[in-house]
This record gives C-alpha cells, sequence and structure tokens, in this order.
C-alpha cells in the first residue's frame, strides 16, 4: 500500500483565499484523523472520521475551517478566508482500529 | 486531564548512549499510549506502543517501561545511532477518548558520532 497521501506538499497562498488539502488515506481504514502541526502549538488534532462520518471536531480552530469526507477514500480540509496564523503543516492520518494511526507526509501551508 | 507533558524538550547523546525521554499522563481512562519517531519534512510513524497492562515493552533497540500507579511512561533507546536523531513523540489515547491521541510536545533527540 501507498500509505496515506495528501495533497498538495506545499501551498503558499495569500490572506483571505481559499484553501484546499487534500488526503487518501490507507485502503481499509475507517478512521481518518486531521492534524494540524506547528512550533508552539505541537501536534493538534483538528477532526476525526469514523466510517466517514465525523465524530469529534473540537479542535477545528474556528467557522473559517470545515472537513469533508465523502467517501472512504478522500477527505478534505477546507480554510476560507485563509490567515496568516494558519500557517502550519497539515497531516492527515489513518487507522483500521481507533488508536494505531498511519500519518501521511503532510502540506506546509503558508498563507502571506 | 488531556494533557499529555513530555520532557526533555531536547536531548544531546553519544553514539551508544541510552537516551531516555519521559512522559506523563492525567486520564486514568487512557489505555493505548504510543511513541512516534518525525524525521524532517516527513509525518510522525509509529514507533512502538504499550497498553497498561505490562510494564514494558521492547522491540529491536527501543523500550518502553510503563508505571500505572504513577501515571507515567517512557522511551529509552539503546545502542542509540546518529540515524535515531529525530523528534519524538509520546501520544496517550484509548478509552474514553474514542480514536483521539493526544500528543506530547516532543522531544529532538540528537545522536553524536
Amino acid at each position: 500500500d501507498a500509505g496515506v497521501i495528501q495533497s498538495p506538499r506545499h501551498e503558499v497562498t495569500e490572506m483571505g483565499q481559499e484553501v484546499t488539502l487534500r488526503c487518501k488515506p490507507i485502503s481499509g481504514h475507517d478512521y481518518l484523523f486531521w492534524y494540524r502541526q506547528t512550533m508552539m502549538r505541537g501536534l493538534e488534532l483538528l477532526i476525526y472520521f469514523n466510517n466517514n462520518v465525523p465524530i469529534d471536531d473540537s479542535g477545528m480552530p474556528e467557522d473559517r475551517f470545515s472537513a469533508k469526507m465523502p467517501n472512504a477514500s478522500f477527505s478534505t480540509l477546507k480554510i476560507q478566508p485563509s490567515e496568516p496564523r494558519d500557517s502550519a503543516v497539515y497531516f492527515c492520518a489513518s487507522s483500521k482500529y481507533r488508536t494505531e494511526a498511519f500519518f501521511g507526509q503532510g502540506t506546509r501551508l503558508t498563507v502571506v | 486531564q488531556q494533557q499529555v507533558k513530555q520532557s526533555p524538550q531536547s536531548l544531546i547523546v553519544q553514539k551508544g548512549g541510552i537516551p531516555i525521554i519521559n512522559c506523563a499522563y492525567e486520564n486514568t481512562a487512557f489505555d493505548y499510549f504510543p511513541w512516534y519517531q518525525q524525521f524532517p519534512g516527513k509525518g510522525p510513524a509509529l514507533l512502538i506502543a504499550i497498553r497498561p497492562d505490562v510494564s514494558e515493552k521492547k522491540e529491536g533497540r527501543f523500550t518502553i517501561s510503563f508505571n500505572k500507579s504513577a501515571k507515567q511512561f517512557s522511551l529509552h533507546i539503546m545502542d542509540s545511532q546518529p540515524g535515531d536523531s529525530a523528534t519524538y513523540f509520546c501520544a496517550a489515547g484509548g478509552g474514553n477518548q474514542g480514536g483521539k491521541l493526544i500528543f506530547g510536545q516532543g522531544t529532538e533527540l540528537s545522536v553524536k558520532p
């Protein structure tokens, strides 16, 4: 298996623009997680899905952030409008069981 | 209750040394404690994990020690190598947390040749 695939790997955008990050989980995994990593806050869980249904979105920072999982092989994290403080590395992870999460390579987002 | 506290923030050892990274948690409902290894520009990779019914687990040169009563666990790396230089994260989850993993702040390990 190719592992968790994220795109794009790098994204530079201007403040106020919409940003969409994409994730393809490992086939057969029924949990999908979105994490954000910054120097100040470390690794934070934003939201996770089980069988395509959002289970816990308490980590989503504000209404500018939204996530969808239309099917078992695809998820998106959208930021609209983006702000400089959203600059971070965003990771998608998936797991077959609740806890053994496998991470993608991440998307480095820079908002200028 | 949700925090996982990790120390030290950074660690430098000589090749062959045994770095030890410590973590403490508060939520007694946690029942899964993994360690992740992250190299620059890469995502965290699962290294080793333990459940609270055992006090120690070894996989190769990596050992987790678990102290349930103290709510602490630690990672030991035997015969450390320069290739082990990375950032290490402890985490805690399971129990009443559903699929959540709560991560420590990370330890940047440097192994000098």
